[in-house]
């Protein structure tokens, strides 16, 4: 499968602790994007990037939230010291400079209790 | 600020009705418009892209799209629905040709067998 994969599928975490999540993009892809989806709404921009370098990160992204691409291929997500409000689906998409069309992963369910 | 609105926010219709889910967006610049579906249990997948040229544009599984710039409008049209058409469609618009995506909060249709 050549497409956008992201682990794990559903995470499930006490308050407080710390969470990381990976996004794989295609290959060829030199754009990757980080969104949260909560039901009813539409995905939510986090951040992105181009290559390895963190271009835009949203006012959504506390300091709580930190993204990582090393070497311009697969991106972490991390959050510390989750809260009950972190709960959602974070979806991962890539696509190619000038595309304009995601290719978005999976996603993976958050629950914080 | 920009924004995207979806009027409707659930849809249910019977088998081989028409269909037209309304979008507008609220940016006075070029804009790159897209219609995503998620299917039950799905990921996000794309629909339909407006980039320039010819304002009807056509996707797969016979959707179809009017871009209307006097109206800022992008609304999706599909003559027949049918059962399998049963999911959520996101408006989204890439303002400025930025390559960053802002996605509407969803409408969801239901297509009745």
């Amino acid at each position: 499968d050549t497409g956008v994969s992201q682990n794990p599928r559903h995470k499930i975490t006490k308050r407080g602790q710390n969470v990381t999540f990976r996004c794989d993009p295609i290959s060829e892809h030199n754009r990757l994007y980080w969104y949260r989806q909560t039901l009813g709404q539409g995905p939510e921009f986090l951040t992105y990037f181009q290559n390895e370098a963190q271009l835009e990160k949203s006012r959504l992204l506390s300091d709580r939230f930190s993204a990582e691409r090393p070497k311009g291929s697969f991106s972490t997500l991390e959050i510390q010291r989750t809260e009950q409000g972190d709960s959602a689906m974070y979806l991962c998409a890539s696509s190619s400079r000038g595309h304009g069309a995601y290719t978005f992963g999976s996603g993976t369910r958050l629950t914080v209790v | 600020a920009q924004s995207v609105s979806q009027h409707n926010h659930h849809v249910i219709l019977s088998e081989a009705a028409s269909l037209e889910l309304g979008c507008n967006y609220s940016y006075g610049g070029t804009v790159n418009l897209f219609w995503y579906v998620q299917y039950p249990g799905q990921h996000l997948q794309l629909l339909l892209k407006y980039f320039s040229g010819d304002p009807l544009v056509k996707g797969i599984k016979g959707f179809e799209a009017e871009f209307i710039k006097s109206k800022f409008s992008f609304n999706l049209r599909k003559p027949s629905v049918q059962w399998s058409d049963t999911a959520e469609y996101f408006c989204a618009v890439d303002l400025n040709r930025d390559d960053k995506i802002i996605f509407g909060k969803g409408t969801r249709l239901h297509i009745l067998p």
